[in-house]
């Protein structure tokens, strides 16, 4: 099966500049997670979707939304960008049944300039 | 909230020698641990799982240790090669979620 893919792989925006990245699961899987990835601070949770709806919920604001569509793919949105949401956004993905491993795509670097 | 740590941020083995990297975690309800290994430029990778059910689960060159009396996990990898070299998450989910929690993650570098 081909792996969990993100796009896009890099990308540079600029404050106030709201952006979009992309996640397609492994072929069956039903549930995606994101995740924030800061230097130091390891990953931090965003949201879970599982059949096209919001499972869990982290601490984050509400510039950070997802959806997830029938297929299973899955995007997340940043409003207002801001200098400190520079990252690494991971999705993972699992069946989403319960008690599976998470399998995480490449990650989409963002640089807020 | 969840709370899961890492004993080591930096960790640095000898070619062929034998590597343990540690974890804390602090949630006993806890039920299930995953060490991800992360290569510069990519996502984590899954490594090896455990379940609270469990004490000890090898894979290849690979073994993690639960401690649940300490709430201590640990990864030991055997005969450590260059190509280990990487940063290593441990992550833990409570029974009552899908969400995982994850450490700041321990960077091991193989000397040649």
């Amino acid at each position: 099966k081909a792996g969990v893919t993100q796009t896009p792989r890099y990308l540079i925006k600029t404050r106030g500049q709201q952006v979009t990245l992309s996640c397609s699961p492994i072929s069956g899987h039903r549930s995606v997670s994101w995740y924030q990835q800061t230097p130091g601070q390891g990953l931090q949770f965003l949201f879970e979707y599982f059949s096209e709806t919001q499972r869990n919920k982290g601490n984050f604001p509400g510039r950070f939304s997802g959806r997830q569509f029938s297929n299973s793919r899955s995007e997340m949105n940043v409003s207002t960008l801001e200098l400190g949401d520079s990252a690494l956004y991971l999705c993972a993905s699992s069946p989403g049944t319960g008690g599976e491993t998470q399998y995480f795509g490449p990650g989409t670097r963002l640089l807020v300039l | 909230g969840e709370s899961v740590g890492l004993h080591l941020p930096t960790l640095s083995v000898q070619e062929g020698d034998n590597s343990i990297i540690n974890c804390a975690y602090s949630n006993s309800a806890s039920d299930y641990f995953i060490w991800y290994k992360q290569e510069s430029g990519k996502g984590p990778q899954f490594i090896i799982d455990i379940r609270s059910n469990m004490d000890k689960r090898q894979g290849q060159r690979v073994t993690v240790l639960l401690n649940k009396t300490v709430k201590h996990l640990s990864l030991q990898i055997a005969a450590t090669q260059p190509g280990d070299s990487a940063v290593y998450f441990c992550a833990e989910r409570t029974y009552t979620g899908n969400q995982f929690y994850f450490g700041t993650g321990t960077s091991l570098t193989v000397i040649p």
